[in-house]
């Protein structure tokens, strides 16, 4: 089957500009993850839903940052007001059981802020 | 809090020879502990885990075993081909539903 798609694959904003990046998880998980991947770092953590629910927001870096999953399936990460230091690779995961440690990561979104 | 630390690369290797790429981690009680892969252009790949001590995580010829004397996760192969080039990560999952991962090393195969 599907694996977990993300849109788009690359972003280049112009700084200050707003910006939508999409997840389209495996279907019929319930929980869904963002993490931010820096160049050269690994992920790190963003936020957490179970279904529609956010459960866990503690990694969002800043109150420009917001995430929704409003049918408990495609979620989408906003960033407003987009900085330089937002560049990063966007990735989402989702997992198919309340165990959640098996994470299916999508490819990513290039976010490049210039 | 919960954190992972790792070999810092890049490591080349010729092919057939023996890879070890440390891990160490700290965290409260007993995580879970991966290896992941993110092979050139493609997406992270869950390669291995191990979710108790003295377990031994396997695949693709890949090995890691849960140590909890020394908070270590090394992952380990007895001969790496071209195909193995890619950048890894040590990951640790405890609770809270968040993985934590480590900086990655970058590993590159010469023919």
């Amino acid at each position: 089957g599907a694996g977990v798609s993300q849109s788009p694959r690359y972003k280049v904003a112009k700084r200050g500009q707003d910006v939508a990046l999409r997840c389209d998880p495996i279907s019929g998980h319930v929980s869904l993850f963002w993490y931010q991947q820096a160049l050269g770092q690994g992920p790190e953590f963003l936020t957490y839903f179970q279904n529609e629910a956010q459960l866990d927001k503690s990694g969002l870096p800043s109150d420009r940052f917001f995430a929704e999953r409003p049918e408990g399936s495609v979620s989408t990460l906003k960033i407003q007001r987009t900085q330089q230091e937002d560049s990063a690779v966007y990735l989402c995961a989702s997992s198919s059981d309340r165990v959640v440690h098996e994470q299916y990561f999508g490819p990513g979104t290039r976010l490049t802020v210039t | 809090g919960n954190s992972v630390t790792q070999m810092e690369g890049p490591v080349t290797l010729s092919e057939e020879a023996f890879l070890t790429i440390n891990c160490t981690y700290t965290a409260t009680g007993y995580p879970s502990l991966f290896w992941y892969v993110q092979y050139p252009g493609e997406g992270l790949q869950l390669l291995l885990k191990a979710t108790k001590a003295d377990d031994k995580g396997s695949n693709k010829g890949f090995e890691a075993t849960y140590r909890k004397e020394t908070t270590s996760f090394h992952l380990e192969k007895g001969s790496v081909q071209v195909s193995d080039s890619a950048v890894y990560f040590c990951a640790s999952y405890s609770s809270a539903s968040k993985i934590i991962f480590g900086s990655g090393t970058r590993l590159s195969i010469r023919p």
